[in-house]
């Protein structure tokens, strides 16, 4: 059973368009993250959301759009991809803080940007 | 700003022997340290953390980490490395804004 579960698993696409990342998770948690991995594994935080209200949002630009539906889910639009976009998007949840509660982090979406 | 330095970007070891992966932190107020551990295409999972209390934590596998607070310092070991323990090792901190920070990660490699 996949608690915290990412699709696509890799996504290739051109510059200028824009696309999706999913995610969802099974174990009852209230708060999301989206994080991002560069080419030299360095994980930065984009987003969190708590009961699907944004709470974090790292100077990130405003080509990536968080969306929240409802708990569960917490998927990632992307803008007018850029070369610098491409790295490996991960997402994780955790019930409440992250200090006292661990966080569960998804297998990862390799975006590539050509 | 809250950074994390881990200065050993990759830490080459062979099977059995001894390892210590260092961390350091810049915050001088309390702080909440972990470390993660990422396998060859997979996800992060936590290892092991330190909140409060006893400044030496273990994680299930024989990994232990100690925290010292006058050197800021929250180094990884293991007293005897296997081959599965090959991976990607972050530290990661928590400065009370329910942020995680994390270290630019080290690789340990462990050779048979």
């Amino acid at each position: 059973d996949t608690a915290v579960s990412q699709t696509p698993k890799y996504l290739v696409t051109q510059m200028g368009n824009d696309k999706s990342i999913k995610c969802e998770q099974n174990l009852g948690h209230d708060t999301m993250y989206w994080y991002k991995q560069d080419s030299k594994k360095f994980l930065k935080i984009m987003f969190s959301y708590n009961n699907k209200e944004l709470i974090i949002n790292e100077t990130v630009p405003n080509r990536f759009s968080p969306k929240s539906p409802d708990k569960a889910h917490l998927n990632l639009h992307i803008n007018s991809l850029e070369l610098g976009d491409s790295a490996v998007y991960f997402c994780a949840s955790s019930q409440g803080g992250v200090a006292y509660n661990e966080q569960f982090f998804g297998p990862g979406t390799r975006l590539t940007v050509l | 700003a809250q950074s994390v330095t881990q200065l050993d970007s990759q830490v080459p070891v062979f099977e059995e022997a001894p390892v210590e992966l260092r961390c350091n932190y810049s915050s001088s107020v309390s702080v909440y340290l972990f470390w993660y551990v990422q396998y060859p295409n997979q996800g992060l999972q936590l290892l092991l953390k330190y909140l409060s209390g006893s400044t030496l934590v273990e994680s299930i596998n024989g990994f232990e980490a100690e925290f010292n607070k006058s050197q800021t310092s929250f180094h990884l070991r293991k007293p005897s490395v296997h081959i599965s323990d090959t991976a990607e090792y972050f530290c990661a901190v928590d400065d009370n804004t329910d942020k995680l920070i994390f270290g630019t990660g080290t690789r340990l490699q462990v050779f048979p």
